[in-house]
């Protein structure tokens, strides 16, 4: 069974910085390439960010809103992708899901965490 | 970048009665589109991908239909748990993914 599980979330100062991870089972992590989706209150789901797998490089790429503050990162060893968010504002509060599309013979299928909640407030 | 909208924005259904939820692309996404339902509190929850197939667990009054830019969600028979908001997601261009801004079904 695939499973995503983030964790790391809390209550954050604006300015200060937070390590999400997101640990993965049930498919062959490093063949997968994981993207981060962000969801505000009571708002819509937001792409952040992905990382692909080590035969692309492990290139990542941003959402221009959160460029050069989040930086994503994996640990093929422990099949485990993290989010490295930095300067934080009161507009990054939000839901922070990992994401996985897994091809099964042409088959796409997106794989969801239940997410982990950043709340940024003095 | 390929822009998803939904339509209607809010849909008002009586429990029995069945639904039809429509997502456009800017350009066509082949089946590579995903259906979800959110409630309150919760993550969303995948009910179809690749356009047409119910995802695990996924009860069949729940059908997708569509491919290229057009697609649609029919509920069939609403019940009281199927309340809440619908998002599309397509994979097909990424990244990024892009998700409509969403359905609410509500009574």
């Amino acid at each position: 069974e695939v499973q995503l599980v983030e964790s790391g979330g809390g209550l954050v100062k604006p300015g200060g910085s937070l390590r999400l991870s997101c640990a993965a089972s049930g498919f062959t992590f490093y063949y997968a390439s994981i993207n981060w989706v962000r969801q505000a209150p009571g708002k819509g789901l937001e792409w952040v960010g992905h990382i692909r797998n080590k035969f692309d490089g492990g290139a990542t790429d941003y959402a221009a809103a959160v460029k050069g503050r989040f930086t994503i990162s994996r640990d093929d060893s422990k099949n485990t992708a993290y989010l490295q968010i930095n300067s934080l504002k009161t507009e990054d509060t939000a839901v922070y899901y990992c994401t996985t599309l897994l091809d099964y013979g042409g088959i796409l299928i997106p794989y969801w965490g239940q997410g982990t909640l950043v709340t940024v407030s003095s | 970048e390929i822009v998803m909208t939904q339509s209607p924005a809010t849909l008002s259904v009586s429990p029995g009665e069945s639904a039809t939820l429509s997502c456009r692309a800017s350009q066509s996404v082949s089946s590579n589109l995903a259906w979800y339902q959110q409630k309150p509190g919760q993550a969303p929850r995948l009910l179809i991908y690749g356009a047409s197939t119910r995802a695990t667990g996924i009860p069949d009054r729940f059908s997708g239909s569509g491919s290229g830019t057009e697609f649609t969600l029919t509920i069939s028979s609403l019940q009281s748990e199927d309340f809440a908001v619908y998002y599309c997601l397509q994979y097909n261009n990424w990244p990024p993914f892009t998700f409509g801004p969403g359905t609410k079904v509500d009574i």
